[in-house]
């Protein structure tokens, strides 16, 4: 199956602070997918990129989609301690999607 | 819409019976996937189906395991007989095609003992 590596896969960070992850895959995909998980909920679409080159924003989070189309990125701005949770990114092959391995996000009060 | 529901929300059960978890994905929905989430292997997609019918079950881990759609409102996963190492959160998750990406449930935490 697709490979998506997710960096990094953990963070600590202090409230305010600005988070940074990325995604990679083995192949070529058009269409990023980003998903936030809650502790003890389901994973939850936050962004959708469908462009290489496209940058879109949800609120304080920002994603791009890489211009090799085998990578994508997402930001978060001034973070707050709702922000922790696990992140995903996905990837279509066919008529399913690929998840990326997470990246688990605390921020420390 | 009230999302795609699972249930139980949580399961405890001895090692060897059959535990069976349920789902109603999202009214309009034509696709429905099971996946399964553990520390180790993060999430697995077991199998799904398009318009009720299996397309891909190749990610049921043995034959123990089987999934069923009888119509588009609704979805089982059985494992039977169970054993510890299925202990996991299952998440069911509906989609209108591919492109709007998909809408999981909030999951069955099943412990086998």
């Amino acid at each position: 199956g697709q490979q998506l590596n997710q960096n990094p896969q953990s963070m600590f960070i202090q409230e305010g602070e600005d988070v940074s992850m990325n995604c990679t895959s083995s192949s070529i995909f058009n269409t990023w997918l980003w998903y936030k998980q809650d502790p003890g909920e389901g994973p939850v679409l936050l962004i959708a990129l469908y462009k290489a080159g496209e940058l879109t924003s949800n609120g304080r989070l920002t994603a791009q989609f890489g211009i090799t189309r085998k990578d994508s990125f997402l930001n978060i701005s001034a973070s707050i301690p709702s922000d922790v949770g696990i992140y995903f990114c996905a990837g279509p092959t066919g008529n399913q999607f690929y998840f990326g391995t997470g990246t688990s996000l605390t921020v420390i009060p | 819409d009230a999302g795609v529901i699972q249930s139980p929300r949580h399961e405890v059960t001895e090692m060897g019976q059959e535990v069976t978890l349920r789902c109603k994905p999202i009214s309009g929905h034509n696709s429905l996937f099971w996946y399964r989430q553990t520390m180790m292997r993060g999430l697995e997609l077991l199998i799904y189906f398009n318009n009720n019918v299996p397309i891909d079950d190749s990610g049921m881990p043995e034959d123990r395991f089987s999934a069923k759609m009888p119509n588009a409102s609704f979805s089982t996963l059985k494992i039977q007989p169970s054993e510890p190492r299925d202990s996991a959160v299952y998440f069911c998750a509906s989609s209108l095609g591919i492109r709007g990406g998909y809408t999981f449930g909030s999951g069955t935490r099943l412990t086998v003992v």
